[in-house]
C-alpha cells in the first residue's frame, strides 16, 4: 500500500516568504507527526495531530509556525515569513497504533 | 545526495560481519523504543521495536536489546550487507506521543 507522501519535495523561498508544506498520511492512520530535521541531526518533534485534534504544539520553534489538519487527514505546515534558520528537512510521520510511525521521504527547505 | 549526518559517529565495518550500533536515551519513563534506518534523501525507515517490558527482540537479521538499568539500547545486524549502509537512530517513545531521537550513529560497510 502507499506510505506517508509529502510535497513539495523540495523547496526554496526567499527569506519573509510564506511557504506551505504538505503531508499526507497513510489511509486510515489517525495520528500525525511533524518533525524538523536540521542537517547532520536526527528529527526534533514540531507537533502531534489524533484526527483533526492538536494535541501537542509543544515543538513548534515559535508562532510563526502553523499546523492544521481540518478533516483529519491531510496536514500542512505552515512557516510564516521564512528565516535562514528554517532551512531544514520537515518530516511528517503517521501512525494507527499509538506508537510506531512510519515517515514520509520530507521535505527539504532552503531559505536564502 | 546529501548526507543526512555529516557530524555523527561513523562504523565502518566489514561485508560480512556483524555490526553493533549502540544508544543511550534520556527518560527511564520511556516504554517504546524504536530503531529507524535513513539513507541519505529519505526519511527514517523503521527497522525493529520493543517494549520496556522486553529486554531482547529479533528480526530478520537485526536484534535489539535493552537495559534499563543502564538506559541503553543497541542494535545487532548480523552478516551487514552494503545495502545496510545509512544512518541509524534509536528513539524513544513516552505514552504513544512523540518520538525523542538519539544523535545517530553512520554505518559504512566496506565490501
Amino acid at each position: 500500500g502507499a506510505g506517508v507522501s509529502q510535497s513539495p519535495r523540495y523547496k526554496v523561498a526567499k527569506r519573509g516568504q510564506d511557504v506551505a508544506l504538505r503531508c499526507d498520511p497513510i489511509s486510515g492512520h489517525v495520528s500525525l507527526f511533524w518533525y524538523q530535521q536540521a542537517l547532520g541531526q536526527g528529527p526534533e518533534f514540531l507537533t502531534y495531530f489524533q484526527n483533526e485534534a492538536q494535541l501537542d504544539k509543544s515543538g513548534l520553534p515559535s508562532d510563526r509556525f502553523f499546523a492544521e489538519r481540518p478533516e483529519g487527514s491531510v496536514s500542512t505546515l505552515k512557516i510564516q515569513r521564512t528565516q535562514q534558520e528554517d532551512s531544514a528537512v520537515y518530516l511528517c510521520a503517521s501512525s494507527l497504533a499509538p506508537d510506531t510511525q512510519y515517515f514520509g521521504p520530507g521535505t527539504r527547505l532552503t531559505v536564502l | 545526495g546529501e548526507s543526512v549526518g555529516l557530524h555523527l559517529p561513523t562504523l565502518s565495518v566489514q561485508e560480512g560481519d556483524n555490526s553493533i550500533i549502540n544508544c543511550a536515551y534520556s527518560n527511564s519513563a520511556s516504554d517504546y523504543f524504536i530503531w529507524y534506518k535513513q539513507e541519505s534523501g529519505k526519511g527514517p525507515q523503521f527497522i525493529i521495536d520493543i517494549r520496556s517490558n522486553m529486554d531482547k527482540r529479533q528480526g530478520q537479521r537485526v536484534t535489539v536489546l535493552l537495559n534499563k538499568t543502564v538506559k541503553h539500547l543497541s542494535l545487532q545486524i548480523a552478516a551487514t550487507q552494503p545495502g545496510d549502509s545509512a544512518v541509524y537512530f534509536c528513539a524513544e517513545n513516552e505514552y504513544g506521543n512523540k518520538l525523542v531521537f538519539g544523535a545517530g550513529t553512520i554505518l559504512r560497510v566496506k565490501s
